[in-house]
């Protein structure tokens, strides 16, 4: 079974200072990566995805993320971060093996707080 | 393009009734899923729905239902409401699978069940 790992509920960073959240994940076949963001009482705002070729991606309003195979890691970056992006992000998986469906597996979230 | 929309916003029920919610997927897409979202479980996919079709399910109760209609527009039922359903009801809809494939998610439905 598919299932994704953000190991952090919480991540503090100064405005303009790098910001990472970890995501791990678990799949039998190729995994298809995503990261979504939420801000207060809406719904899942799509940021940025790897599906095939380069491992780095770069996605919306600055963030980046970087597939790797071996450690099955796809942390989330952005190398200044503003107060605004403080909210929660999701990483999600979908596994390509046959059975597994289309359906997305999120992971439990991390709450982004940036300090002016 | 106009995104995902999801109707109602927001809906207070009491225990043992039903609600229905609805979803219209982003113009030209076919694949249809929505998932639940509650403090303690997180987002758990409820069900995918692909010209009609239902496709895949999660581990929810029978009492979760949905369907999909010609236009693909999406509806999703839950009866006999109970305390655990309030939750956040997102829907989204898929671009075809490949490597273009992105699911794009609504606003989201609040049910509260009182």
């Amino acid at each position: 079974a598919q299932s994704v790992a953000q190991p952090e509920d919480q991540v503090n960073v100064a405005e303009g200072n790098p910001l990472t959240v970890k995501c791990t994940y678990s799949v039998s076949g190729n995994p298809y990566l995503f990261w979504y963001v939420q801000y207060p009482n809406r719904g899942l705002q799509f940021l940025l995805k790897y599906i095939t070729g380069d491992n780095l991606v770069k996605g919306s309003y600055g963030f980046e993320a970087e597939f790797n195979k071996s450690q099955t890691s796809f942390h989330l970056k952005k190398p200044s971060a503003l107060v605004s992006d403080s909210a929660l992000y999701f990483c999600a998986v979908r596994d390509t093996a046959r059975a597994a469906g289309n359906k997305l597996t999120f992971g439990g979230g991390t709450r982004v707080l940036v300090k002016p | 393009k106009a995104g995902v929309t999801q109707t109602p916003r927001y809906l207070i029920k009491t225990r043992g009734q039903q609600v229905t919610l609805s979803c219209s997927p982003i113009s030209g897409h076919r694949s249809v899923s929505w998932y639940q979202q509650t403090p303690g479980q997180g987002l758990q996919f409820l069900f995918e729905y692909f010209s009609e079709t239902q496709r895949n399910k999660g581990n929810f109760p029978g009492r979760f239902s949905g369907r999909q209609f010609s236009n693909s527009r999406s509806e999703m039922n839950v009866s006999t409401l109970e305390l655990g359903d309030s939750a956040l009801y997102l829907c989204a809809s898929r671009s075809p699978s490949g490597p273009q494939e992105t699911q794009y998610f609504g606003p989201g439905t609040r049910l509260l069940v009182l």
